[in-house]
């Protein structure tokens, strides 16, 4: 258990789906991120959550939706993606203190997305 | 956001002594280096935390020189178990006005009988 968990683990979808990916943290911390990681390439940072407020996002097109209810919950919606869509989507939280004190992401296991 | 450089593969055998060195030439003021371990498919877990000189802890060393512009990551008695992507990053708080963290293509750490 490593205190962020993710569902699905695996999702298959076609390109007219829309689906939602959902990823939990129970280690009480203030920050949440989405990654991207396809095959032989670098992690690729999607989206950044501070306080529930998203204060980031890295070019990513409107088919990838990110939703922030709280500072527990992440949700990525998907909708009219495509085949190069699919990869290991990440999601890590961390305690953002302020003041540049030393900080490390916790991740969860990731959802294995295959778009047909 | 702060680029790293590290080597793209090593080899190594079991119970050798493994070190990874990591190049973060505009690293800032309020950065941390942190080094990451990754298996397939799943997400990375944190190995170390340091802001300076040295850092130890039970799987891993990180050695920083005082310009801080490169850190090297040592694993004591390395088992095939290690075997996995290792990444260094370099950041801070996201309002603590250093790096965001940003991952690299990390090492892949090949360990051998």
């Amino acid at each position: 258990e490593t205190g962020v968990t993710q569902t699905p683990r695996h999702l298959v979808m076609g390109m007219t789906n829309k689906k939602s990916l959902k990823c939990e943290q129970h280690l009480g911390h203030n920050a949440m991120y989405w990654y991207k990681q396809s095959a032989k390439k670098p992690l690729e940072l999607m989206f950044v959550y501070s306080l529930e407020e998203r204060v980031e996002n890295n070019s990513v097109p409107s088919r990838f939706s990110p939703e922030c209810p709280n500072s527990s919950h992440l949700f990525l919606h998907l909708h009219t993606l495509q085949p190069e869509d699919s990869a290991l989507y990440l999601c890590a939280s961390s305690q953002d203190r302020g003041g540049g004190a030393g900080y490390g992401y916790t991740f969860g296991s990731g959802t294995r997305l295959t778009v047909v | 956001l702060a680029k790293t450089t590290q080597p793209i593969s090593m080899d190594s055998y079991e119970g050798q002594e493994v070190n990874i060195t990591c190049s973060h030439n505009n690293i800032a003021t309020n950065d941390y280096i942190t080094w990451y371990q990754q298996f397939p498919s799943q997400g990375p877990r944190f190995i170390i935390q340091g802001y300076k000189t040295k850092v130890t802890n039970e799987v891993a060393s990180l050695f920083i020189p005082a310009d801080r512009k490169s850190s090297t990551l040592s694993l004591p008695r390395v088992s095939l178990s290690d075997t996995a992507v290792y990444y260094c990053l370099v950041g801070g708080d996201l309002t603590g006005g250093g790096n965001k963290l940003t991952f690299g293509t990390g090492t892949q750490l090949k360990v051998e009988l």
